[in-house]
């Protein structure tokens, strides 16, 4: 079974730009997650998708990020206008819809924002 | 707001030893309690406790949940350098606010 699939692996991008991740979760997965370790902190909460539904955004920081799931089935996390304090590694994770659930992570994206 | 605590931050230790890696936690809809190993990259899965007083083992490795005190222990016998990593745990919640909280992580390195 593949695994979660994040890329980029790394990005390098300046204030007020735009970059978008992408998260290609495990196949059959309903759910999936997005998070985010900043540096020096934990790793936090950004939402819950179950398939192409927002189930739970009660994580995202603000107004600049947006995730979409077209379909249900791979997912984007676009930041628009990047801002210093976005910088940090942001993981996706998906699992499927029994219980007890089964998160499998990816690699993450380390983000920096200069 | 829920929290998980880890303890200790950091620690070292030589080959051979055995540690005892701590997390308390304060949820509300508590659900599970897991444990993951993160190296390089991805955080990979150890154990899932769901009751408390019963231990679950994996080779070297095991854990127990206490519930009415709110914390769970996971141990490692015999360490092995490929051991170091970062210990993270993170505790599970249900009922529409399905997440996982973590802790800051214990950052474990086995001197050869």
């Amino acid at each position: 079974e593949a695994g979660v699939t994040q890329f980029p692996s790394h990005s390098v991008i300046e204030k007020g730009q735009t970059v978008t991740l992408r998260c290609d979760p495990i196949s059959g997965h309903d759910n999936l997650y997005w998070y985010r370790r900043v540096m020096g902190k934990e790793i936090k909460f950004l939402l819950h998708f179950v398939k192409e539904s927002k189930q739970d955004e009660s994580g995202m920081p603000n107004n600049r990020f947006l995730a979409e799931r077209t379909g249900g089935t791979y997912s984007t996390l676009k930041v628009q206008p990047a801002e210093l304090e976005d910088s940090g590694v942001y993981f996706c994770a998906s699992s499927s819809r029994g219980l007890p659930r089964r998160y499998t992570f990816g690699s993450g994206t380390r983000l920096t924002v200069v | 707001e829920d929290k998980v605590v880890q303890s200790p931050l950091s620690l070292v230790v030589h080959e051979g030893d055995t540690v005892t890696l701590n997390c308390s936690y304060e949820v509300t809809n508590f659900r599970s309690l897991l444990w993951y190993k993160q190296e390089k990259k991805a955080p990979t899965f150890l154990f899932m406790l769901t009751s408390s007083g019963i231990e679950k083992k994996s080779g070297r490795l095991s854990s127990i949940l206490d519930k009415k005190e709110l914390f769970s222990i996971l141990n490692i016998t015999a360490t092995q350098t490929g051991d170091s990593a970062i210990y993270l745990c993170a505790v599970e919640s249900n009922f529409g606010n399905e997440k996982l909280t973590f802790g800051t992580g214990t950052r474990l390195t086995i001197i050869p």
